[in-house]
Formats: structure tokens, C-alpha cells, sequence
């Protein structure tokens, strides 16, 4: 079976563009999740989706916005990119979205900020 | 405020020597306790998880973690590692006062076992 994936692999914007990006959950899960990678540093809670609707935010700016699909899939969109936005974009999905559930993670969206 | 702490930034050791590595996490309430490694170039993956039951859980390729209720801790051991355990190591909690999937992550681990 897939596993979660994730467009594009590597991204290149400049500072004050928008950017896109997509996550395919594994077939039969309903909840996506998404995650912030800076290097060094753990993933940082994003957004969790479950049935289209969002169930939870961490702290990250308005410029930050998601969406989920009918088929579940989702996209992440960041608007006005700064610099410090450089990092990379991990997409996790699970069967639900309970606490009491795993997550699989994509291979990330490495984003670069110029 | 919840949180997640991973006491070692970088562990560097030679094949076959013993690895622990610590977690603490600050959470009322119930938890749901992970570990995920990320080896060079690759996705994160799961290692092991505790939902409930034994406090000694066993993962994949030899891992176990030990979750002390008490103490606040779910740290990671592997008897004997070997060259191909070299990889990043993330403690993660889910619970406490959120009933979602949120995953709160510790600032990991860098293991690099040396031939």
C-alpha cells in the first residue's frame, strides 16, 4: 500500500510569495496533520484536519492556512513568505483523528525562502 | 504548558555499546507516548508507542522504551547498536488536556554509532 505523499519535494520562493502544498493520506484514513521541521529542531504542530474540518491549530500566524478534501487529501498554503519560513513541510495522517491514534508520516516539502 | 524534553542534543558511540536515551514530558492526564526515528535522507518512522498496559513496550529492530508514570519519563534503550542506527530519534506525546492527534515533539536526539 502507498504511503502518505507529499508535493513537491523541494520548493524555492522568495520572500512575500505564496506557496502551495499538497499531502495524499494513506487510502482509509481520514485525518491529516501537518507539521513544521525547522533544522535542529522537533516538528511543530501545524493544523490537524479530520473530516474536512479543522480540529486543531498550533501557534503559527494567519498567514498559515489549510484545507481538506472530500477524498481527504489537503494543502497547506502560506502566504507572504518570510525567510524564517524555510523548513521542511511534514504531512502525517491517521485512521481518525483521536489523540489515541499513530500517525504516518510523508516525506516532507523542503521549503527554501529567498 | 505542555511540553515534551529530550535531555541529549548529540550521542555518539561505538557499535555494540548500550543506548538510552531520556524523555520527559510535562502533561496532565492521560498520555499517548512516542518514539520516532528519522535515519539519514529518510521519513520519520515509528518506532514504538505506549497507549496503556505494560509500561515496557518493545518496537521494531530492537528497541524497547520504558514509560515510569511517576517520574514523567518514556525513555529509549537498545541493548547493542549497530552502524545502521545512526539517525535522529524524536520523543512525542499526544493527550493531556487535548483529545485530538496533536503530536508534541521533543527537540531530538543525534545518534551516530561509529563503526
Amino acid at each position: 500500500d502507498a504511503g502518505v505523499t507529499q508535493s513537491p519535494t523541494h520548493l524555492i520562493k522568495t520572500r512575500g510569495q505564496h506557496v502551495t502544498l499538497r499531502c495524499s493520506p494513506i487510502s482509509g484514513h481520514k485525518s491529516v496533520s501537518w507539521y513544521q521541521q525547522v533544522l535542529g529542531q522537533g516538528p511543530q504542530f501545524i493544523f490537524q484536519y479530520y473530516e474536512k474540518e479543522e480540529r486543531g491549530r498550533g501557534n503559527f500566524p494567519d498567514r498559515f492556512s489549510a484545507r481538506q478534501f472530500p477524498n481527504y487529501s489537503s494543502e497547506l498554503n502560506v502566504n507572504a513568505l518570510l525567510l524564517g519560513d524555510s523548513a521542511l513541510y511534514l504531512c502525517a495522517s491517521s485512521p481518525a483523528g483521536a489523540a489515541s491514534y499513530e500517525q504516518y508520516f510523508g516525506p516532507g516539502t523542503r521549503l527554501t525562502v529567498t | 504548558a505542555q511540553s515534551v524534553s529530550q535531555h541529549n542534543h548529540h550521542v555518539i558511540l561505538s557499535e555494540a555499546a548500550s543506548l538510552e536515551l531520556g524523555c520527559n514530558y510535562s502533561y496532565g492526564g492521560t498520555v499517548n507516548l512516542f518514539w520516532y526515528v528519522q535515519y539519514p535522507g529518510q521519513h520519520l518512522q515509528l518506532l514504538l508507542k505506549y497507549f496503556s498496559g505494560d509500561p515496557l513496550v518493545k518496537g521494531i529492530k530492537g528497541f524497547e522504551a520504558e514509560f515510569i508514570k511517576s517520574k514523567f519519563s518514556f525513555n529509549l534503550r537498545k541493548p547493542s547498536v549497530q552502524w545502521s542506527d545512526t539517525a535522529e530519534y524524536f520523543c512525542a506525546v499526544t493527550g493531556g488536556t487535548d483529545s485530538w492527534g496533536k503530536l508534541q515533539f521533543g527537540a531530538g536526539t543525534q545518534v551516530v554509532v561509529t563503526p
